[in-house]
């Protein structure tokens, strides 16, 4: 399957701190999600992204998609305590495949 | 977007035993998705199950052991047979949703599996 990379793998972060992650892959995808991972819950989606250099907005969360399409950035701004939990994106090669996800991003936020 | 839920949200089963997981969506969907993620990890598809059709299986993953239906459009289930200490994990129900003429999908709680 394919491979995609989440890195930091972690982050420790004062609360009001701006936070920014990012996800690479060796292969060309189509569409880049984002979710959002609380302890004992399933995925919630954040953001979804279709066009190269996309770049959109949820609130206080930005997601751009990768102008070579092989990568995506996922920013948070002004963290709070509820920001807490692991960040996975996940990646689709073409319509109707399957979404690969990446390794993960876990965030702390220090209050 | 779809508003899925699971049952049962958690189960702690013997070895050699089997669970059965059922997914239920509010809205008829052709995709749904079973996901597999263990402590720590992140989500491995298991398989993907449309209506009408034999799911089909991601390489590692087998029908005897992960049997799963999809009797119709809005609901499936999934088979842990003869379980062992190592599928301990996480299963995860996921449906696509196209609704807004854009790919999205959406998961489900998860079912917290423990093995002893």
């Amino acid at each position: 399957g394919q491979q995609l990379n989440q890195s930091p793998q972690s982050m420790f972060i004062q609360e009001g701190e701006d936070v920014s992650m990012n996800c690479t892959s060796s292969s060309i995808f189509n569409t880049w999600l984002w979710y959002k991972q609380d302890p004992g819950e399933g995925p919630v989606l954040l953001i979804a992204l279709y066009k190269a250099g996309e770049l959109t907005s949820n609130g206080r969360l930005t997601a751009q998609f990768g102008i070579t399409r092989k990568d995506s950035f996922l920013n948070i701004s002004a963290s709070i305590p509820s920001d807490v939990g692991i960040y996975f994106c996940a990646g689709q090669l073409y319509t109707g495949n399957q979404f690969y996800f990446g390794t993960g991003t876990s965030l702390t936020v220090i209050p | 977007s779809a508003v899925i839920s699971q049952k049962p949200s958690r189960d702690i089963c013997q070895r050699g035993t089997s669970l059965t997981i059922q997914c239920q969506v509010d809205s008829q969907v052709t995709m749904m998705f079973w996901y597999r993620q263990q402590p720590g990890q992140s989500l491995t598809l298991i398989a993907t199950a449309n209506q009408g059709s034999e799911a089909t299986y991601e390489s590692g993953f087998v029908i005897d052991k992960f049997p799963i239906s999809r009797p119709n459009l809005t609901f499936s289930t999934l088979t842990v047979s003869n379980m062992s200490p190592e599928d301990s994990s996480i299963y995860l129900c996921s449906v696509e949703d196209t609704g807004q003429g854009v790919y999205e999908q959406y998961f489900g709680p998860g079912t917290r599996l423990t093995v002893t």
